[in-house]
């Protein structure tokens, strides 16, 4: 079946560690996304990438960092620098289509709690 | 930065009801869509309105525009305690690059 994996579905961490987020797609889609959603709140974009090799910061890049060496993958890194990353961590892909982009798909989400 | 921002933050009403769900928005936007959150999983696409269309419609669900006024509404006709879940707007910008942009969500709670 075609999807978007994300893992691990919890993660603990010690505060000064980094944790990586793994997100894997099989729809062939071109654009993937990391959001962040706190308790309560709605989805807070931190990094998004439409093509291999390239991806841009979104509004609360922040203390996070990312890679796109391969369409399939799209792994999001919670560094050190981060001060808050206790969230719910939830990673999407979409057909690349401009501004004229339409449905995500997401995962069903990695939960990050910092001890 | 929010672009929608949903009305009202909390619903609960009883099975067979209608529950509507309001999103305003701030910038031009290329098109508005609409998503369901179960607790504690991912987002699920419910339906896509194109800024150029007005009404669209998708088994119980109606979903209006109104760009004049940079709004939208979500109607669930007939509810059902499954329909018990967080709905979202989110807009695609017409300018800045095609990043999807969420609003904070609607609750909804359907009594049985």
């Amino acid at each position: 079946d075609g999807g978007i994996t994300q893992s691990p579905k919890y993660l603990f961490r010690k505060e000064g560690q980094n944790v990586t987020l793994s997100c894997e797609q099989n729809l062939n889609h071109d654009a993937m996304y990391w959001y962040r959603q706190d308790p309560g709140q709605g989805l807070r974009l931190i990094y998004y990438s439409q093509i291999v090799n390239d991806f841009q910061k979104g509004d609360i890049a922040e203390g996070y960092s990312v890679s796109r060496e391969k369409k399939e993958s799209f792994p999001l890194t919670v560094t050190s620098a981060q001060k808050n990353p206790t969230a719910f961590y939830l990673c999407a892909s979409s057909i690349f289509q401009g501004s004229n982009t339409g449905e995500l798909f997401f995962g069903e989400g990695s939960r990050l709690t910092v001890l | 930065s929010q672009q929608g921002e949903e009305d009202p933050q909390a619903l609960s009403i009883q099975e067979g009801e209608n529950a509507t769900m309001n999103c305003s928005y701030k910038t031009s936007i290329n098109n508005l869509q609409w998503y369901r959150q179960n607790s504690g999983r991912g987002l699920v696409h419910l339906i896509l309105i194109r800024s150029n269309e007005r009404e669209k419609h998708s088994g119980r669900l109606r979903v209006t525009l109104d760009t004049s006024k940079k709004s939208s509404s979500l109607l669930i006709t007939a509810s059902r305690a499954a329909d018990t879940a967080s709905y979202f707007c989110a807009t695609v910008s017409n300018t800045g690059g095609f990043k999807t942009i969420f609003g904070a969500g609607t609750r909804l709670f359907v009594k049985a």
